[in-house]
């Protein structure tokens, strides 16, 4: 089973700022495969990048995926006060499909 | 608009059944994977099955092999999800996507919780 492990587990910046992700996988993922999802409190996740680095329609520019192979990042620069949420990355280029378990941007 | 909207959650006791199903809206239903995620009070998500557009391509997550079966009825627009032998484990808000290359529409989701 290929592992995405995320960090770090939590993130405490100022609006403002900028937060840089990790989503790190046990073997290499195809950059067609690699998605990242936001999900506040009591919603459903939402769609941000897929591709490892294009935004999805909606997706603010300040938020950017980058990366290859087995290091993948997503950036959130200048943080808005609805960018503090929960953030998973995933692969669904093999299965099984797998996310990694989050990374929490709370507000410092 | 694009849209799912899950149904048939509900409270049931270990070893119990229930079929899930996702009413889809706005786009063409055949053209897309179909999956269901899941995610435990508390916990991270958890993919749980995909079906191909036409039904033929279908995988499932170990832990629900041989207990769950995926389905959809492109004709109704409509992907289903049907849980038997469900454990405590099982417990979690089950969420309808859509994805050929990430999860680009997601229902809301609907409730499992297995217990006694």
């Amino acid at each position: 089973e290929l592992v995405l492990t995320q960090s770090p587990g939590t993130l405490s910046l100022s609006p403002g700022e900028t937060a840089t992700l990790s989503c790190r996988a046990s073997q290499s993922v195809s950059i067609t495969y690699l998605a990242w999802y936001q999900q506040r409190p009591g919603q459903a996740p939402r769609f941000l990048i897929s591709g490892a680095s294009r935004r999805a329609a909606g997706t603010p520019d300040r938020f950017s995926g980058s990366g290859s192979g087995t290091d993948f990042a997503l950036t959130i620069s200048r943080l808005e006060p609805e960018d503090f949420a929960v953030y998973y990355c995933q692969q669904c280029g093999g299965s099984p499909w797998t996310f990694g378990q989050g990374t929490k941007v709370e507000m410092k | 608009q694009m849209q799912l909207v899950e149904s048939g959650g509900g409270l049931v006791k270990p070893g119990g059944s229930l079929r899930l199903s996702c009413a889809a809206s706005g786009f063409i239903f055949t053209d897309y994977y179909m999956a269901w995620m899941r995610q435990a009070p508390g916990k991270g998500l958890e993919w749980v099955a995909y079906i191909s557009g036409g039904g033929h391509t279908i995988d499932y997550a170990d832990s629900v092999k041989g207990r769950f079966t995926i389905s959809r009825d492109n004709a109704k627009n409509s992907l289903y999800l049907q849980m038997n032998s469900l454990r405590t484990g099982d417990t979690a808000l089950y969420y309808c996507v859509r994805g050929n290359y990430g999860m680009d529409v997601w229902g809301q989701g609907t409730t499992v919780t297995v217990s006694s």
